[in-house]
């Protein structure tokens, strides 16, 4: 079993969709968890952090659930800008172990 | 603007070519530095890592004599990629761990280095 698994997709919404994204990690002493998204050929970069709290960043929303270990990030309103892949992100240590990635394509 | 400097971005090389990539920490110091590889279609595998002036902590399944890493200052390491072959060809990332210099970020990525091996 993958320690951060995800659904591949890819996802392909129209403008202004709102769009789910679902991924569950094996590690229960794992203590941060992320949201990078990363285009083509090109670095992963910072979305935005997950609390179980749940916490939102304009459009996007992210949410933690401890006992299931698993994560969700939703976008609203989906952007033409917002095609890209969305990484699972959960740190255990210092060390980031990436899940495979959610490839979303946004269309007009 | 960019925190980590990766260089070269981009290797075209023969079968059998050692490549040196390297990973620059800028305006900050990284006692601690990784390595990662991607694969097409796949997620970010941690291969290394980095600690300065010490021995890289290799992941299990990589090959430490065939993917040599440097560490010997807090704004530097490279990965060299020795006698490489066309299965190496692959994207490869270094990121540097800023925890407690007052970033909200676990780490910072590098550019990334497409490596491809003829």
């Amino acid at each position: 079993r993958k320690e951060v698994e995800q659904d591949p997709g890819p996802f392909n919404v129209p403008e202004g969709a709102t769009v789910a994204f679902n991924c569950t990690y094996s590690n229960s002493a794992s203590q941060s968890f992320f949201w990078y998204r990363q285009d083509c050929r090109k670095e992963p970069k910072l979305l935005m952090s997950v609390y179980s709290s749940g916490n939102e960043d304009g459009r996007f929303t992210a949410q933690l659930n401890r006992a299931s270990q698993y994560i969700s990030l939703l976008i609203r309103d989906s952007k033409l800008s917002d095609s890209a892949t969305y990484l699972c992100v959960v740190a255990y240590t210092d060390k980031l172990i990436f899940g495979t990635g959610t490839r979303l394509q946004v269309f007009p | 603007g960019a925190v980590v400097s990766q260089h070269p971005s981009w290797v075209i090389c023969k079968s059998g070519t050692s490549v040196k990539i390297e990973c620059r920490s800028l305006d900050f110091q990284a006692t601690t530095m990784f390595w990662y590889r991607q694969f097409p279609k796949q997620s970010l595998m941690l291969m290394a890592t980095s600690n300065e002036g010490s021995k890289a902590t290799y992941e299990q399944g990589v090959e430490k004599d065939k993917f040599l890493i440097n560490h010997a200052s807090l704004t530097l390491s490279t990965l060299t990629v020795t006698s490489a072959h066309p299965e190496d060809s692959s994207f490869y990332i270094c990121s540097a761990s800023i925890m407690g210099l007052g970033s909200n970020q676990p780490q910072h990525f590098g550019d990334g280095t497409r490596l491809s091996i003829l």
